[in-house]
């Protein structure tokens, strides 16, 4: 299967606060799980990455989580800004070889970070 | 380094017709992937070509379809249109296909009436 499920579908954080996003996978040829970050009228932009070799990877107020026995991963946002409210989506993409380049998307979670 | 570039930006359609969108990677990246994105289905991989060749198909139908050309521009193809393609296309570009990051297009709204 080839499924990515993502929730909460919205969320509202206070400004300054932090925002959790969770996705679960069931397939585990995944081995590249990324998060895009979408605002209204532009494509996808890339957030933050991790591989299944690390449980966690921080970039800046953004961190993943990801634990390869649940097959879950998760993001934080920490310190919340209005700036951030946008659409989260995480991904799954398979070994190259046996999936090309293809993403699997989860459903996106729309963010709000009321000031 | 300019960003990946889609043309038309918006396009309108009536149901029946065909539409073609074009997609222009990143200079130097050699793999552009296609996706649709809609409110109820989200985003689905269309397919991926790399080297002019396709490497990988998403499930849409045969209607759907798409090339690439030498100098890595692709172009994808909807031959009679329904009402049911209305969505954003996006073009995403990678330097190899291989464990790279895709980067993303700004996309091509398709409104077919």
């Amino acid at each position: 299967q080839q499924q990515v499920k993502q929730s909460p579908q919205s969320l509202i954080v206070q400004k300054g606060g932090i925002s959790i996003i969770n996705c679960a996978y069931e397939n585990t040829a995944f081995d590249y799980f990324p998060w895009y970050q979408q605002f209204p009228g532009k494509g996808p932009a890339l957030l933050i990455a991790i591989r299944p070799d690390v449980s966690e990877k921080k970039e800046g107020r953004f961190t993943i989580s990801f634990n390869k026995s649940a097959k879950q991963f998760s993001l934080h946002i920490m310190d919340s800004q209005p700036g951030d409210s946008a659409t989260y989506f995480c991904a799954a993409r398979g070994a190259v070889g046996a999936a090309g380049n293809k993403l699997t998307f989860g459903g996106g979670t729309r963010v709000l970070v009321k000031p | 380094k300019a960003g990946v570039t889609q043309t038309p930006r918006y396009l309108i359609k009536t149901r029946g017709q065909q539409v073609t969108l074009s997609c222009s990677p990143i200079s130097g990246h050699r793999s552009v992937s296609w996706y649709q994105q809609t409110p109820g289905q989200g985003l689905q991989f269309l397919f991926e070509y790399f080297s002019e060749t396709q490497r990988n198909k998403g499930n849409f139908p045969g209607r759907f379809s798409g090339r690439q050309f030498s100098n890595s521009r692709s172009e994808m193809n909807v031959s009679t249109l329904e009402l049911g393609d209305s969505a954003l296309y996006l073009c995403a570009s990678s330097p190899s296909g291989g464990r790279d990051e895709q980067f993303f297009g700004p996309g091509t709204r398709l409104t077919v009436l």
